[in-house]
C-alpha cells in the first residue's frame, strides 16, 4: 500500500550547522514530493516542493533531492538558524485524478542557539 | 485572498457523542481534503470532496463521515465518539489544476478533545 518512511523522528543541531531529513516512498505513481513545516500551534506550511522530472531544487537556504529509482527524497537546511525550529513533515502523492497525499510521521528540528 | 477557514477552533466532548466540524476552502478552490492529526502519527488522510463528491477515501471507519456543498464548504461528522479520535482536524482546499505546483492549502484546524 501507500507509505511514507520519514527518519529521523527528532534532530538536534547547533545554529549554523546543516539539518538533513530522509524520506522514502512506495507508490510508484508518486510524481510529486512536498515538505510542510509546521510550528507549534499552526497549520502546516509548504516550504518547497518537487516533481519527478526534477532531481533536485533550491531556494535560498532549503534544497531538497530526489532519487526516484530508489524512492529516496531528502530536504536539507544550510546554516540553520533558531527560526528552523518546527516539525517537519515529507509527502508523496497518491497519483491519479486526486489531491491526496501521503505524510510522513514527521521531524522535530531542534536549532540550538 | 482568504485563507481556509476551520470552525470550531477547539471541541470537548464526551465519549459517544458526535460532532460535525466545517471547513470553508479558498475562494475558486473545489477541491477539499481532511486529515488526521495525531502526535507521532503524522497526518492521516480522511477523505476528499470534489464538486460535492468524495472523490477519494481513507483508512477510516465509517464513524468518519463528510459532505461538500455546492458552494464547496465542507462538513466532516465523527459519530459515537471514541477517546482516540481526539486529534487536531485539518482541512485543505487544493486550487485547480494547472494553476500552480501546491497541492494543500491548509486551515487552522480543529482540536479536537474526547474525555
Amino acid at each position: 500500500g501507500e507509505n511514507v518512511e520519514q527518519h529521523p523522528s527528532t534532530l538536534s543541531v547547533q545554529e549554523g550547522d546543516s539539518a538533513v531529513i530522509k524520506c522514502t516512498y512506495s507508490d510508484s505513481a508518486s510524481n510529486y514530493f512536498p515538505w510542510y513545516k509546521q510550528e507549534l500551534g499552526k497549520r502546516p506550511q509548504l516550504i518547497i516542493d518537487i516533481r519527478s522530472n526534477v532531481g533536485e531544487k533550491k531556494d535560498q537556504r532549503i534544497a531538497v533531492t530526489l532519487n526516484k529509482t530508489a524512492k529516496h527524497f531528502s530536504l536539507h537546511i544550510t546554516e540553520t538558524q533558531p527560526e528552523d525550529s518546527a516539525v517537519y513533515f515529507c509527502a508523496a502523492d497518491a497519483g491519479g485524478a486526486t489531491n491526496k497525499l501521503i505524510f510522513g510521521t514527521g521531524t522535530l528540528l531542534a536549532v540550538q542557539p | 485572498k482568504a485563507g481556509v477557514t476551520q470552525t470550531p477552533r477547539y471541541l470537548i466532548k464526551t465519549r459517544g457523542q458526535q460532532v460535525t466540524l466545517s471547513c470553508s476552502p479558498i475562494s475558486g478552490h473545489r477541491s477539499v481534503s481532511w486529515y488526521q492529526q495525531t502526535p507521532g502519527q503524522g497526518l492521516q488522510f480522511l477523505f476528499e470532496y470534489f464538486s460535492e463528491t468524495q472523490r477519494n477515501k481513507g483508512n477510516f471507519p465509517g464513524r468518519f463521515s463528510g459532505r461538500q456543498f455546492s458552494n464547496s464548504r465542507s462538513e466532516m461528522n465523527v459519530s459515537t465518539l471514541e477517546l482516540g479520535d481526539s486529534a487536531l482536524y485539518l482541512c485543505a482546499s487544493s486550487p485547480p489544476l494547472g494553476t500552480g505546483d501546491e497541492k494543500l492549502f491548509f486551515g487552522s484546524g480543529t482540536q479536537l478533545s474526547v474525555l
